[in-house]
């Protein structure tokens, strides 16, 4: 159980370009997901908190209007990364919680985004 | 100071040998605690969490959380070369621990050697 999926694995786009990743929840309701961000040899950095329905709750320094979170239904949250740069390029994974009071939180697989 | 501390390793452990990974907290007040493990370009995996004080045991992995000095720890028995990978800390620092998003330590990169 707790499985969560995200699409697609890996992504190459030109600078300039918008990238939507999802993230889905396969076998159980996910009232909150998260998104982080993980460049090579570091650690995960929180970009946003994400819950059914609401706007996204977005950690200092992140830009509200450049990574673009929508979590539509119970089970699917996206993240559009908008006018992307290579800065942008980096490792983003989402992870869904389960939404009791354990707050365990199951991660995607990640998305691997390159911006050329 | 940070919120979830971490030793970043790397620490070697010969095969078989017990690994002894620690974390400490500075809110006294959390409730929930997890060790994830990451392997090299992959993302986490939950494989332990804990929520009172003492031991929990599953399988080959054993998860001490004492609170009253603020310290968690994750024992892996009988290591493996397959063991290698980076273990993240993390902790819910919130009374209200429903959903509420957790505090990941930066790491203990591990490595078995055989």
């Amino acid at each position: 159980g707790a499985v969560v999926s995200q699409h697609p694995s890996r992504v190459i786009c030109k600078s300039g370009t918008s990238v939507k990743i999802e993230c889905r929840s396969l076998d159980f309701q996910a009232t909150t997901m998260f998104w982080y961000r993980q460049f090579p040899k570091q650690s995960l950095m929180l970009m946003a908190t994400s819950n059914e329905g609401s706007k996204a709750t977005y950690e200092q320094g992140v830009e509200k209007d450049k990574f673009l979170i929508n979590h539509a239904s119970l089970t699917l949250s996206t993240l559009t990364v908008t006018s992307a740069h290579p800065e942008d390029s980096s490792f983003y994974i989402c992870s869904a919680a389960v939404g009791d009071s354990r707050s365990e939180q199951y991660f995607g697989p990640g998305t691997r985004l390159t911006v050329t | 100071q940070k919120e979830v501390e971490q030793n970043s390793g790397p620490l070697s452990v010969p095969e078989g040998a017990i690994a002894s990974l620690n974390c400490t907290y500075s809110d006294r007040g959390s409730q929930s605690f997890f060790w994830y493990r990451q392997y090299s370009g992959k993302s986490p995996e939950l494989i332990m969490s804990i929520y009172s004080n003492g031991d929990k045991e599953d399988g080959r992995f054993t998860a001490q959380l004492n609170k009253a000095s603020q310290y968690v720890s994750l024992l892996i028995r009988d290591s493996q070369p397959s063991d290698s990978a980076t273990y993240l800390c993390a902790v819910n620092p919130f009374r209200d621990s429903s959903a509420s998003k957790i505090i990941f330590g930066s790491g203990t990169r591990l490595s078995i050697r055989p």
